[in-house]
């Protein structure tokens, strides 16, 4: 199966912050995506990166896959309370059928 | 209509008991997933129905028998399980089943096995 490293597992922020989650791959990817899960709540999908080097942005967001796409971040910038939550990356390689998610990286920002 | 359904949304179940997890959706997807999540770990695929047909199956122990009743439906059946499957139960469904789909998760069950 998928060999995937997300770091770190755990991440305190004062509001305002910014943060960072890494998803490394021992292998080459074919994409990778990104879910949110809210305490309580149920994964949502945030974005999909297929391309190599690929960067895109939602709002305060930013998601990059490395030139090799064996590994891939999310950076928020200036956290806010509403950024709470566990951030799962869900790598796919060109062998696997289904998406295998990481471990997570649970977000708490202190007001 | 971009929802998944799950029901029931609680579950608590004696280690006799036979019980069924429902999922619906109406987004014409073609592949649907049952995902198992304890608290503070990853989502862990159980099984994959594309087409209405099995297509994975994770080495999931026979107590958990799913069913794929048409496209919109699938059912997680329940019988003897043990204390250990408790746990979030996640529904997910997508376009066809390609890697590069998007996967749309429903609320979950939350079983706990008395």
């Amino acid at each position: 199966g998928q060999q995937v490293m997300q770091i770190p597992q755990y991440q305190h922020v004062q509001e305002g912050e910014d943060f960072t989650t890494y998803c490394n791959s021992s292998t080459t990817l074919s994409n990778i995506q990104w879910y949110k899960q809210r305490p309580g709540g149920h994964p949502v999908f945030l974005i999909q990166l297929v391309k190599s080097g690929e960067v895109k942005k939602q709002k305060r967001l930013t998601f990059q896959f490395g030139e090799a796409k064996k590994n891939s971040s999310l950076h928020i910038t200036a956290t806010q309370t509403t950024d709470v939550g566990t951030y799962f990356c869900a790598p796919a390689s060109g062998g696997s059928y289904i998406p295998t998610f990481g471990r997570g990286t649970s977000l708490i920002v202190h007001p | 209509d971009t929802e998944v359904t799950q029901t029931p949304k609680h579950l608590v179940m004696g280690m006799t008991n036979k019980k069924s997890l429902k999922c619906e959706q109406h987004m014409g997807h073609r592949a649907m997933y049952w995902y198992k999540q304890k608290a503070k770990k990853p989502p862990e695929l159980m099984f994959v129905y594309s087409y209405e047909k099995l297509s994975i199956n994770e080495s999931v122990p026979s107590r958990f028998s799913p069913e794929c009743p048409n496209s919109s439906l699938l059912n997680l059946h329940l019988h003897a399980l043990q204390p250990e499957d408790s746990a979030l139960y996640l529904c997910a469904s997508s376009h066809s089943g390609e890697t590069t789909d998007t996967q749309y998760f429903g609320p979950g069950t939350r079983l706990t096995v008395l």
